[in-house]
């Protein structure tokens, strides 16, 4: 099993939306979890923190739960820029490599 | 945006040739990681630092090793390249925790 699982999609949801990701991970030792962004051909970049209580950027809420070993990132009123790919991260310590999921394609449509 | 640069950006090279690839940064992390992406596989880690000649492979590093003799520098060597490994590579850096930043990638074509 992967360390980091993701749903690759594609999701394709109108403007407006409102669409949820999740993103599991096998180690239950994790304690850092992230969410980058990745445009088409180009580099990932920090989307969010993920912390115990949950956060929330805007329109962006991110959460974690522990007990089922995943975190999730919602999106609503979706945007047509908020076409991208959406990474989670894991990392186990602030020592250890950071291990990316595949990530999850989202194309907002008119 | 931070301070990494990645070179070349674009290469192509021939079956069995040594390519090097470098990483450098300005910021001073002591967290140093080459990822290659692929269509269908996400970010695979191939080598990662966390520190001068401290080093250590990840998921895909078969066919690649990996120097870093100064805390700016994190190169990345194809000792005889294949067309398996045409992809496009990125680099990033970290202070720790799990927040990483990019360079713009360099894509290589193996013919």
């Amino acid at each position: 099993r992967k360390e980091v699982e993701q749903d690759p999609g594609p999701f394709n949801v109108p403007e407006g939306a409102t669409v949820a990701f999740n993103c599991t991970y096998s180690n239950s030792a994790s304690q850092s979890f992230f969410w980058y962004r990745q445009d088409c051909r180009k580099e990932p970049k920090l989307l969010m923190s993920v912390y115990s209580s949950g956060n929330e950027d805007g329109r962006f809420t991110a959460q974690l739960n522990r007990a089922s070993q995943y975190i999730s990132l919602l999106i609503r009123d979706s945007k047509l820029s908020d076409s991208a790919t959406y990474l989670c991260v894991v990392t186990r310590t602030s020592y250890d490599k950071v291990i990316f999921g595949p990530g999850t394609s989202l194309s907002v449509i008119p | 945006d931070a301070g990494i640069t990645q070179s070349p950006r674009h290469k192509v090279t021939e079956t069995g040739t040594p390519v090097t690839l470098r990483c450098h940064q300005t910021e001073n992390h002591r967290y140093m990681y080459w990822y290659r992406q692929d269509p269908g596989h996400g970010l695979r880690l191939i080598h990662y630092s966390y520190g001068v000649k401290d080093t250590d492979k990840g998921e895909v590093s078969d066919g690649y090793s990996v120097s870093r003799s100064k805390t700016e520098d994190f190169l990345l060597t194809l000792e005889s390249a294949t067309s398996s490994q045409t992809s496009v590579y990125f680099c990033a850096i970290s202070r720790g925790s799990g927040e990483a930043f990019f360079g713009q990638g360099t894509r290589l074509t193996v013919v």
